[in-house]
């Protein structure tokens, strides 16, 4: 079975810090990898995803993440945050085989002050 | 295309009340997923439908049913509702064809039981 760690539940920034998430996650097989933002009262969506060919992937707002196989991880970083990207942010793993059933992280809060 | 839509926004029950959530989806998606969300826990599936006319069950199905009533819709039943299921629920749906594809959320349900 599949499963996924976020390393942090709450994390706590000031505008212009760098930010990265931690996600580790454990399946033997192919999986594909994504990231999703929920902002305050709104439904998730999605960040970026890897599933082959470079493992450094650019995804939307200035969101990039690295998928380092040997590590099982896909961590996110964000080089300068503003205040908007107050959001939760969920890591996610899909087998390649598994009908995309995804198998979700418990997420990390992040809040940025001005 | 509006996407994944759900109904109702809120909704408040009694315990052993019944409801039904429905979710309906206009992106000729195959595949349908119910997921539940509760704090520090992340999204854990309750049911999905890899396709019309098939249903199986996720990581936490107990308490609830599901119907696949077309390819745009894809209901969730609670029966007999208990405090233990207040919770935001989540429906999304994928197509099917590449293991690489994302899935779309819809704006999600919050239901409280007392």
């Amino acid at each position: 079975a599949q499963s996924v760690s976020q390393h942090n539940h709450h994390v706590i920034l000031s505008e212009a810090a760098s930010l990265e998430l931690g996600c580790n996650y454990s399946y033997g097989g192919t999986v594909n990898l994504f990231w999703y933002v929920q902002y305050p009262g709104q439904h998730l969506q999605l960040l970026l995803k890897y599933f082959s060919g470079d493992p450094l992937v650019k995804g939307i707002k200035g969101f990039e993440a690295e998928f380092i196989k040997s590590k099982f991880s896909f961590n996110l970083r964000k080089p300068s945050v503003q205040w908007s990207d107050t959001a939760e942010y969920f890591c996610a793993v899909s087998a390649t085989d598994s009908w995309g059933k995804f198998q979700f992280g418990a997420g990390t809060q992040v809040v940025v002050t001005p | 295309n509006a996407g994944v839509t759900q109904t109702p926004k809120f909704q408040v029950l009694k315990t052993g009340q019944s409801m039904t959530l429905q979710c309906a989806q206009d992106m000729n998606h195959n595949s349908m997923y119910w997921y539940r969300q509760d704090p520090g826990m992340g999204l854990r599936l309750i049911y999905y439908s890899a396709s019309e006319g098939t249903t199986d069950k996720g990581e936490v199905p107990n308490g609830y049913n599901v119907s696949r009533l077309n390819k745009r819709e894809f209901s969730l039943r609670l029966e007999s509702a208990a405090p233990s299921q207040t919770s935001v629920y989540f429906c999304a749906s994928r197509p099917t064809g590449q293991s690489n594809y994302e899935q779309y959320f819809g704006p999600g349900t919050r239901l409280t039981v007392t």
